[in-house]
C-alpha cells in the first residue's frame, strides 16, 4: 500500500506566476483535500475533491484552483501568485465513504519572491 | 463557527517526564477528532483518532481523551524521548459527519531535552 505522494518538494516563484503542485492519493482511497500550511501556524482548507469534482472550498480566492484524475490523483493550481501564497501545500487523502481518518502528504514547500 | 485551540503553544520538558496536551474546540458536537504530529519543515502523522462514542484511545505511550461537553481533548505522552520532540496539532471536521474537512488548531511545539 503506497502512502500519499507530493511533487515537487520545493519550489521558488516570483509574484505574479503560476504554479501546479501534484498529488497521488493513498491507494484505495478516492478523495483529496489540499490544505496550505503558513510558517508556525495550522492547516488551512483549501478544498477537496471527490469524484473528480470539487466537494467543498475554504475561504480562498477563485486563483487557487483544483483538478482530480479518474486515478484519484489531483493538481492544485494558483494563478496570479503573491507573498503571501509561500506556505507549505498538504495534499491529504481519504475514503469518500469513511469519515475516519485522514493520511497527509509530505507537503510541497512554495515560496514567492 | 467552529474554533480549535491549543495551549501552550510551546513546551519544553526533560527526557522522560509524562506531559500533556491540550486541545479545546467551541462546538462540541464533532464526529471525532484526531491528532498528528508534525517534524519540522514535514507533513502530518496521524497519532490517534477518536470517535466521538469514545473517551479515549492509546497507542502505544500515546493516550487521547475527548470530552465534548467540555470542549476538550488531551494528548497524554508517558515517558518522554528526545525523539517526540516535534509539532502536535489536533483537528475537526468543518462539517460534523464530512471527512477531510477539517479545522486545525495551532498547535504545541514539543521539546524534549536529553
Amino acid at each position: 500500500e503506497t502512502g500519499v505522494t507530493q511533487s515537487p518538494t520545493h519550489l521558488i516563484k516570483t509574484r505574479g506566476q503560476q504554479v501546479t503542485l501534484r498529488c497521488s492519493s493513498q491507494s484505495g482511497h478516492n478523495t483529496v483535500s489540499w490544505y496550505q500550511q503558513a510558517l508556525g501556524q495550522g492547516p488551512q482548507f483549501i478544498f477537496q475533491y471527490y469524484r473528480e469534482e470539487e466537494n467543498g472550498r475554504g475561504n480562498f480566492p477563485p486563483r487557487f484552483s483544483g483538478l482530480q484524475f479518474p486515478n484519484y490523483s489531483s493538481e492544485l493550481n494558483v494563478n496570479a501568485l503573491e507573498l503571501d501564497d509561500s506556505a507549505l501545500y498538504l495534499c491529504a487523502s481519504s475514503f469518500r465513504q469513511n469519515t475516519g481518518e485522514l493520511f497527509f502528504g509530505e507537503g510541497s514547500r512554495l515560496t514567492v519572491l | 463557527k467552529q474554533e480549535v485551540t491549543q495551549i501552550p503553544a510551546a513546551l519544553s520538558v526533560p527526557e522522560g517526564e509524562n506531559l500533556v496536551l491540550n486541545c479545546s474546540f467551541t462546538d462540541s458536537a464533532i464526529y471525532n477528532l484526531q491528532w498528528f504530529r508534525q517534524d519540522p519543515g514535514k507533513g502530518l502523522t496521524s497519532l490517534l483518532l477518536i470517535q466521538s462514542s469514545q473517551r479515549e484511545q492509546t497507542s502505544g505511550r500515546l493516550n487521547a481523551s475527548l470530552d465534548k461537553s467540555s470542549g476538550r481533548s488531551t494528548l497524554y505522552i508517558a515517558a518522554s524521548q528526545p525523539g517526540d520532540s516535534a509539532t502536535y496539532l489536533c483537528a475537526v471536521p468543518q462539517i460534523y459527519n464530512q471527512g477531510g474537512k477539517l479545522i486545525f488548531g495551532q498547535g504545541t511545539e514539543l521539546s524534549v531535552k536529553p
